[in-house]
């Protein structure tokens, strides 16, 4: 079966560096994507890793290792603005469904 | 562009009582979604679809009906609703797949 597993809460402090990891469990791998939501509103992509290695996009960056079926998002320069839910999720079956892990909260404090 | 719409924003219906969620995007993205996010919990997926008139069932496809008749439309309809359908509704969409989906803001329905 498929399986994504992701801490529940990190907190971190403003101007501070925090990693979310996520672990997963699929048959056959496409790729790793993150996703950020706030309270009350709707997912919103961040990146999406294919291929193992780092993928940096301004103070987000994201890492895919294959052969670890692991995967991290790393937030630098920590804003308020970052408190937020932050899901992992991988298609699978052909690459047509996506499963996504329970979510990470993150609560970034002054 | 208007991105992804869904109408409404807020529902309440009572067990028994079928309605359609809709989903609407203007961006000629070929994969459409249907997710349900239950209370601290992820996304799941119910449908989707890849072009007009291709749809397949997700994770939890029961009570749940899709049709695709045009590329931009992907509509919801729940057959007859139940207290366990009560959820945020979100639909989604992407030009390559489901590995770069855009959401919708979502559907907030209460199922009394």
């Amino acid at each position: 079966g498929q399986s994504l597993e992701q801490p529940s809460e990190v907190t971190a402090v403003e101007g501070a560096i925090v990693q979310i990891n996520c672990t997963y469990q699929t048959s056959g791998f496409y790729g790793l994507s993150w996703y950020q939501q706030h309270d009350g509103g709707a997912p919103t992509f961040l990146s999406y890793n294919a291929l193992d290695g780092l993928e940096e996009t301004g103070r987000f960056s994201s890492f895919l290792s294959r052969s670890d079926s692991y995967g991290y998002l790393l937030l630098q320069e920590l804003q308020m603005k970052d408190s937020a839910s932050y899901f992992c999720a991988v298609p699978h079956t052909g690459g047509f469904k996506t499963i996504f892990g329970a979510g990470t909260r993150l609560f970034v404090k002054a | 562009n208007a991105g992804v719409t869904q109408t409404p924003k807020f529902q309440v219906l009572k067990t028994g009582q079928s309605m359609t969620l809709q989903c609407a995007q203007d961006m000629n993205h070929e994969y459409m979604s249907w997710y349900r996010q239950d209370p601290g919990m992820g996304l799941r997926l119910i449908h989707y679809s890849v072009g007009a008139g291709i749809t397949d069932q997700g994770e939890v496809p029961n009570g749940y009906n899709v049709s695709r008749s045009t590329t931009e439309d992907f509509p919801l309809r729940l057959l007859s609703a139940a207290p366990s359908q009560t959820s945020v509704y979100f639909c989604a969409s992407s030009s390559r797949g489901p590995d770069t989906q855009y959401f919708g803001p979502g559907t907030r329905l209460t199922v009394l």
